[in-house]
C-alpha cells in the first residue's frame, strides 16, 4: 500500500461545527485528492490539488475547503458541519495528473449530528 | 458534465460462477481504470486500459475496453470468496470519473 494516513479515522459532530480531516503522504506525489463516498453514488470528487498551494473545486466543493501549505499534507475543512456532510472521506494521490492512476488513503468515517 | 454509468448495482452468485460488471461513460475516454474496494476497506487499484479494443488478464480477472472507447467490463471467472467487494470502474477524460460500483457477494 502506498503511503497515506488519514486522520482522524473516526469523528463524530455536531451539526454547526467546523471540521477538519487530514492527508498525510510519504509518497512525494504532486496530486491529492479528496472524496467521499456514499451508498449508490461512488466515489465523488471533493476538491483536488496539483501543487503546494494549488487546488481546483470537483463535483461536490459546496461546503467544503481545501489547504495544501507542503507537498506531504493536505487538508479537507467542513466550516460549518451538516447531516448531509455524513459520509465517509478518501484522501487519493497520483504521481502525475489526473488521468493516471490513485492510490487511496484508509479513509474517514464522518457522522454529523 | 462527464458520467460514468455502471451496471449491475448488485450481484450475488454461487462460488465457481462467473461474473461481468459493466460501465459506460457518456463521453470518449482517454482511459479507464478498475478498483476493488473490500468491505469496510478503501479502493485499490487494479488496472488501466488505455487502447481501443484493448483486452487484458489479471489471472481470472478479464478487462476489456471497447472500440469506441466508451465502455468496458470486468469479468470474473470461477468466482471464489477472496473475489468479494465492490469494483469500481473510473473513467478518465480530463478528471477521474468513478462509476458508482457493483457489489459483488459470493455465497460459498
Amino acid at each position: 500500500d502506498a503511503g497515506i494516513t488519514q486522520s482522524p479515522r473516526h469523528k463524530v459532530t455536531e451539526t454547526g461545527t467546523p471540521v477538519t480531516l487530514r492527508c498525510h503522504q510519504t509518497e512525494n506525489h504532486r496530486y491529492m485528492y479528496w472524496y467521499r463516498q456514499d451508498p449508490g453514488h461512488g466515489l465523488r470528487l471533493i476538491h483536488y490539488s496539483y501543487g503546494v498551494k494549488d487546488t481546483d473545486k470537483g463535483e461536490v466543493s459546496d461546503g467544503y475547503s481545501v489547504s495544501r501549505s507542503k507537498t506531504e499534507d493536505f487538508l479537507l475543512t467542513l466550516e460549518s458541519a451538516t447531516s448531509s456532510q455524513t459520509s465517509v472521506y478518501f484522501c487519493a494521490i497520483s504521481e502525475w495528473d489526473t488521468t493516471y492512476e490513485q492510490y487511496f488513503g484508509p479513509g474517514t468515517r464522518l457522522t454529523v449530528t | 458534465g462527464q458520467q460514468v454509468m455502471q451496471i449491475p448495482q448488485y450481484q450475488h452468485v454461487q462460488e465457481g460462477e462467473d461474473f461481468t460488471t459493466y460501465c459506460n461513460s457518456s463521453t470518449t475516454l482517454s482511459n479507464i481504470q478498475w478498483y476493488k474496494q473490500r468491505p469496510g476497506g478503501h479502493p485499490v487499484f487494479l488496472i488501466q486500459l488505455v487502447k481501443s479494443g484493448e483486452v487484458k488478464k489479471q489471472k481470472r480477472l478479464t478487462f476489456q475496453f471497447g472500440e469506441a472507447k466508451k465502455n468496458s467490463s470486468l469479468h470474473i471467472t470461477a468466482t471464489q470468496t477472496t473475489d468479494v467487494g465492490t469494483y469500481f470502474c473510473a473513467g478518465s477524460a480530463r478528471q477521474l470519473t468513478f462509476g458508482s460500483g457493483t457489489q459483488l457477494t459470493v455465497l460459498p
